[in-house]
């Protein structure tokens, strides 16, 4: 069964500063991976899709890689911004259904 | 485009009771997945809808089901609610049956709090 990690689960940065969050997959033979970021109560909404035979996705401030043979995605987001403050969710695609982790906590502090 | 509309937002019922939820996908999709996500974690893969029919079950028991309508319309029906059942219950349209290309859009959730 496919079991999705991100870590770390809770981070807390200035304002402006650079960051990564991480996000490891044990089943390298996914569709595809998309990035999500939920408000507190919220639903999700997508930030990033990247297919399986890409590397990286780019959108704005935001940067996704993929590296399906090693089971690794990152988001990068620069210059992050307090209203950048949510929790960041990866997510696999394998057949018809996402696996998902149980998210990065983000807090940007202004 | 309206995106993926879910209905109520919030509800509250009874141990023993039945609930219906309530999804329209995005403008043009035709899937419709639906997630159950517990305080702290992330969402947990219920089943998905394509023409009409159950496409794929995630390990959720028989007291939960669904329906989709002609126009990819969709209901998910929890029967006899558990305390644990309470939950932030997303719906998730796609196109072409979740086409291993498509991404997903999600909707805002109905949180369902059993008493």
């Amino acid at each position: 069964k496919q079991e999705v990690t991100q870590i770390p689960a809770a981070l807390s940065v200035p304002e402006g500063e650079n960051l990564v969050l991480n996000c490891s997959f044990t089943d390298s033979a996914i569709y595809n991976l998309q990035w999500f970021r939920q408000d507190p109560g919220k639903g999700l909404t997508s930030l990033l899709l990247i297919q399986s035979s890409q590397r990286e996705q780019t959108s704005g401030r935001l940067n996704a890689s993929l590296d399906k043979s090693s089971g690794r995605s990152t988001l990068y987001i620069a210059a992050s911004q307090p209203g950048d403050s949510a929790t960041y969710l990866c997510a696999v695609k394998t057949g018809n259904q996402f696996y998902f982790g149980t998210g990065t906590s983000l807090t940007v502090i202004p | 485009d309206a995106g993926v509309t879910q209905s109520p937002t919030h509800l509250i019922k009874t141990r023993g009771q039945q609930v219906t939820l309530r999804c329209s996908p995005k403008s043009g999709h035709d899937t419709v997945s639906w997630y159950q996500q517990a305080l702290g974690q992330g969402p947990q893969f219920i089943f998905q809808y394509y023409e009409e029919e159950e496409r794929q079950r995630g390990n959720f028991p028989d007291r939960f089901s669904g329906h989709q309508f002609p126009n990819y319309s969709s209901e998910l029906n929890v029967n006899a609610l558990l305390l644990g059942d309470s939950a932030l219950y997303l719906c998730a349209s796609s196109l072409a049956g979740g086409a291993v290309n498509t991404e997903a859009f999600f909707g805002q959730g109905t949180r369902l709090t059993v008493v």
